[in-house]
């Protein structure tokens, strides 16, 4: 099946240990993105892509950094983990046709310790 | 700007009854579409069910309706027959076509109960 798929499904990285959070599909969709959620609230967007363009959303910390090295794989790189980036990391994807819906991966629940 | 709002923070439903989960959304854009999503306790944000500004009827996906009230800017989501796996996170959502950005609402946490 068609999917998006986060590794890995949990993480736990020390305070100030750079960690990378990986996303991959198989759904051959040009748009990639990647949110932070925290407990209780709607997800948070950080950036994404469209196709190889990348957009930063103006809130994002520089702390946070993202490549796409081709169409399936998107990275999520955090360079200096501090505790408030505790959180679900969520990767989804859209593609090009009607309704443009957003497919969610599972999520990656970050600790930090 | 672009806004969803969802007023109701907690929902409780008895199993086999019908729910409806309030949505209202803010746009000067005359085309739009609006997303339901489901966020089980596990983290993944299932798609639900979709409506475009332009559609002339409610959508409809199985056990889920949308009531969609363009005049009052509404796009309530009903779920009919509710069964215990409904129990989970609901997000409304409004895609910005200008950004390709999903704009979510809080989101309401729905219990059902036997």
């Amino acid at each position: 099946d068609a999917m998006v798929i986060q590794n890995p499904r949990y993480q736990v990285t020390q305070f100030g240990k750079p960690v990378t959070l990986s996303c991959s599909q198989t759904l051959n969709h040009n748009v990639m993105y990647w949110y932070q959620q925290k407990s209780s609230q709607a997800p948070k967007l950080l950036f994404h892509y469209y196709d190889k363009d990348f957009n930063n959303e103006a809130d994002t910390p520089d702390n946070f950094q993202s490549r796409r090295p081709n169409t399936s794989f998107c990275f999520l790189d955090i360079r200096s983990p501090g505790l408030g980036d505790a959180a679900m990391y969520l990767c989804a994807t859209s593609g090009r046709d009607l309704p443009y819906e957003q497919y969610f991966g599972p999520g990656t629940r970050l600790t930090v310790t | 700007a672009q806004k969803i709002t969802q007023t109701q923070p907690g929902m409780f439903v008895q199993e086999k009854e019908a729910v409806t989960l309030d949505c209202t959304y803010d746009t000067s854009d005359p085309s739009y579409g609006l997303f339901w999503y489901k966020q089980p306790s596990s983290g993944e944000m299932i798609f639900l069910i979709y409506q475009g500004s332009y559609d002339q009827q409610n959508a409809t996906e199985g056990r889920y309706s949308l009531n969609f009230q363009k005049a009052r800017k509404s796009a309530n989501l009903v779920i009919s027959a509710s069964q215990l796996g409904d129990s989970a996170m609901y997000f409304c959502a409004m895609r910005d076509r200008n950004t390709d950005k999903l704009i979510f609402g809080t989101g309401t946490r729905l219990q059902v109960f036997p």
